[in-house]
């Protein structure tokens, strides 16, 4: 059951910022907002978390709106492998990822 | 430092075999998760296993189906009299704790059923 929404496709320019948004109007004060992504064929790949600040690493920064009921991730500069399907996961106290739709980004030349 | 190994990465299985899935955590790991994703749906939990207990199997099939994490050697799913239907890709993760920090997924293992 997931907690999340995020639109179900989304298009980027190569060498631009990729935007994508997700929802989670029912987050609990202990939730964290994790990202993941799917390339093609492959094993889930975490790319970054957060509980309310804003985060960056070395692929993504991911921006928390005030009231915790949406985030964006940001790639900074979308490259042709970054194609691939991103999951917004809200996850508590609890071993489980719940993988919904995700947002399938498709990056063009 | 390795990542977390699946093998095989492709497994073929007639109507009625068994098929076993390995899975080697990463170093240091002892918490292991299996998913799996059946032909154009999401990621679902299977099982939590740490080393030779069961945690939760709330999400594996009752027949037919089964893991364990034994104190030496990888993890196995085990699919008893597999069926056409077991066809899928199937995850598994790892990660040195249970309810903090993020999992580490492998490459999977795509079972075909002929």
């Amino acid at each position: 059951d997931a907690k999340t929404t995020q639109p179900p496709s989304m298009d980027c320019a190569e060498g631009r910022a990729a935007n994508l948004p997700c929802n989670h109007s029912t987050i609990s004060g202990n939730e964290y907002v994790y990202w993941y992504r799917q390339i093609h064929s492959q094993g889930p790949q975490y790319i970054i978390h957060g509980l309310k600040n804003n985060e960056t690493n070395e692929m993504a920064s991911l921006i928390i709106t005030e009231d915790r009921k949406s985030s964006t991730l940001i790639l900074p500069h979308a490259t042709l492998r970054d194609t691939a399907v991103y999951y917004c996961i809200v996850k508590g106290d609890d071993y489980k990822l719940s993988f919904g739709a995700g947002t399938t980004v498709t990056v063009r030349a | 430092n390795a990542g977390v190994m699946q093998n095989p990465r492709h497994l073929v299985r007639r109507r009625g075999q068994e098929a076993r899935l390995r899975c080697s955590p990463m170093k240091g790991h002892s918490h292991v998760y299996w998913y799996r994703q059946l032909p154009e749906e999401g990621l679902k939990f299977m099982v939590y296993l740490q080393k030779e207990n069961i945690i939760d199997e709330s999400g594996m099939p009752k027949e037919r189906f089964s893991a364990e994490f034994p104190k030496e050697g990888p993890s196995i799913l085990r699919i008893q009299q597999v069926v056409r239907g077991d066809s899928a890709a199937y995850f598994c993760a790892s990660s040195p704790q249970a309810r903090q920090g993020h999992a580490f997924f492998g490459q999977g293992t795509r079972l075909t059923v002929v």
